[in-house]
């Protein structure tokens, strides 16, 4: 199975702040990446598809790239809406494997 | 509007039966995979099933093979989720979602809970 290790697992930042979330995946998966985010009480949201196309409708200061196999999400000038739990998932085989999630908290 | 209206869940008994189900709109539901993800109270996330778009071809986690069976009905525009043999780690939400023509999801339900629990 493709292990996705994802980091930090819970930050704290402040508005109009940058924060940064990596996923490194065990072996090469191409760009078969997935960033969504979770917020209790309402469904999944996907954030970012295939590494780093916004996906329709996700707020456009989400960005998604890729150094070899750490991925990251990028959140610019960071909004009180984005408290949530992020996680990355590979989908290039099976089993679709997810990260560990990372909280984050809005100062 | 894509729209994912996941129903079905609540208490189950060890060893008991539910089955889920998931209404779409907004999108041409034959055209495309669709898929179970779960989340235990918790714990993170795993995707433990998908479904062609004809129904012809489906995936299944080791963790629920020959216990679950995912289907769907594409006159009505609806995936299913048929789950037997249920034991306590499989408390969790169930989330369908749909999967984008490449490739990984792109919309989810709202997600519904089931807990078996004697």
């Amino acid at each position: 199975d493709i292990q996705m290790t994802q980091s930090p697992s819970s930050l704290s930042a402040s508005v109009g702040d940058r924060v940064t979330i990596t996923c490194r995946a065990s072996q090469g998966i191409s760009n078969f990446l997935t960033w969504f985010r979770l917020k209790p009480g309402k469904p999944p949201k996907t954030l970012i598809y295939a590494t780093s196309t916004l996906q329709p409708g996700a707020p456009s200061h989400f960005s998604g790239s890729v150094s070899g196999t750490d991925f990251t999400l990028t959140i610019n000038s960071l909004q009180p809406d984005d408290s949530a739990t992020y996680y990355c998932q590979q989908y290039k085989s099976y089993p679709y494997t997810f990260g560990q999630g990372t909280k984050l908290e809005i100062k | 509007e894509v729209q994912l209206l996941d129903s079905g869940g609540g208490l189950v008994q060890p060893g008991g039966s539910l089955r889920l189900s998931c209404a779409a709109s907004g999108f041409i539901f034959s055209n495309y995979a669709m898929s179970w993800v779960r989340q235990a109270p918790d714990m993170g996330l795993q995707y433990i099933s998908d479904i062609s778009g004809n129904g012809g071809k489906t995936y299944y986690a080791d963790s629920v093979k020959g216990r679950f069976t995912i289907s769907r009905d594409n006159s009505k525009n609806t995936l299913y989720l048929q789950m037997s043999s249920l034991r306590a780690d499989d408390t969790a939400v169930y989330y369908c979602a749909k999967t984008r023509a490449a490739g990984g999801v792109d919309y989810w339900g709202q997600g519904t809970l089931v807990t078996v629990s004697s």
